[in-house]
């Protein structure tokens, strides 16, 4: 089973300009999240999508981050335009459903991260 | 709101000695408790849950309900805990909130 993939895995831009991190959960995950890690320590929520709606996004910081999930699989997060304070690890986590009850529903797989670093 | 509190950033032991990371939780409701664990130049991973009431790598964490406390404990540390442990919260639909993040290091 393919695990969650993120792409960059690290991106260096200029102050101004755009940047889209990608995210491919595992597949029949419904649950898909942004995190992000500031300063090397700690993981800060962004947003939580179930299928290809937004469920909590209480935790974007801006306007300047958008993030979508396209019929309900990949989810990509942009920033612009991309400020200084934006630079950390963007993780991405998904897991099943709670409502299956199974062992593994609301156990989050991550990706490896993508580092943005805004100069 | 859930908040997770790990007040310790750091956590040195000697190798041998028993651990305990700290972690304190505010809800309203009944949670459920993890640990997750970043290895280094590894993706962050569970390490266990409380409903699972298990022991990992011996790793032990019993959730309490009257301290809303859910310590990481462990009788005889490796040198291969050393990492970064997070406390984590989340309930059904709701997102799941992580901690600050203590990083455990264990001397040989």
């Amino acid at each position: 089973e393919a695990g969650v993939t993120q792409f960059p895995s690290h991106s260096v831009i200029e102050k101004g300009q755009t940047v889209t991190l990608r995210c491919d959960p595992i597949s029949g995950h419904d649950n898909l999240y942004w995190y992000r890690r500031v300063m090397g320590k700690e993981i800060k929520f962004l947003l939580h999508f179930v299928k290809e709606s937004k469920q909590d996004e209480s935790g974007m910081p801006n306007n300047r981050f958008l993030a979508e999930r396209t019929g309900g699989t990949y989810s990509t997060l942009k920033v612009q335009p991309a400020e200084l304070e934006d630079s950390g690890v963007y993780f991405c986590a998904s897991s099943q459903d709670w409502r299956t009850g199974s062992s593994g529903a609301n156990v989050l797989t991550f990706g490896a991260g993508s580092r943005l670093t805004v100069l | 709101a859930q908040r997770v509190t790990q007040p310790e950033k750091l956590l040195s032991v000697f190798k041998g000695a028993p651990v305990e990371l700290k972690c304190n939780y505010s809800y309203s409701g009944s949670p459920e408790l993890f640990w997750y664990v970043q290895y280094s130049r590894q993706r962050l991973q569970l390490l266990l849950r409380h409903i699972s009431r298990e022991s990992i790598k011996g790793f032990t964490a019993d959730l309490n309900k009257g301290e809303t406390s859910f310590h990481l404990k462990k009788p005889f540390a490796q040198e291969e805990d050393s990492a970064m442990y997070y406390c984590a919260l989340g309930r059904g639909y709701q997102k799941v909130t992580f901690g600050t993040g203590t990083k455990l290091q264990v001397i040989p």
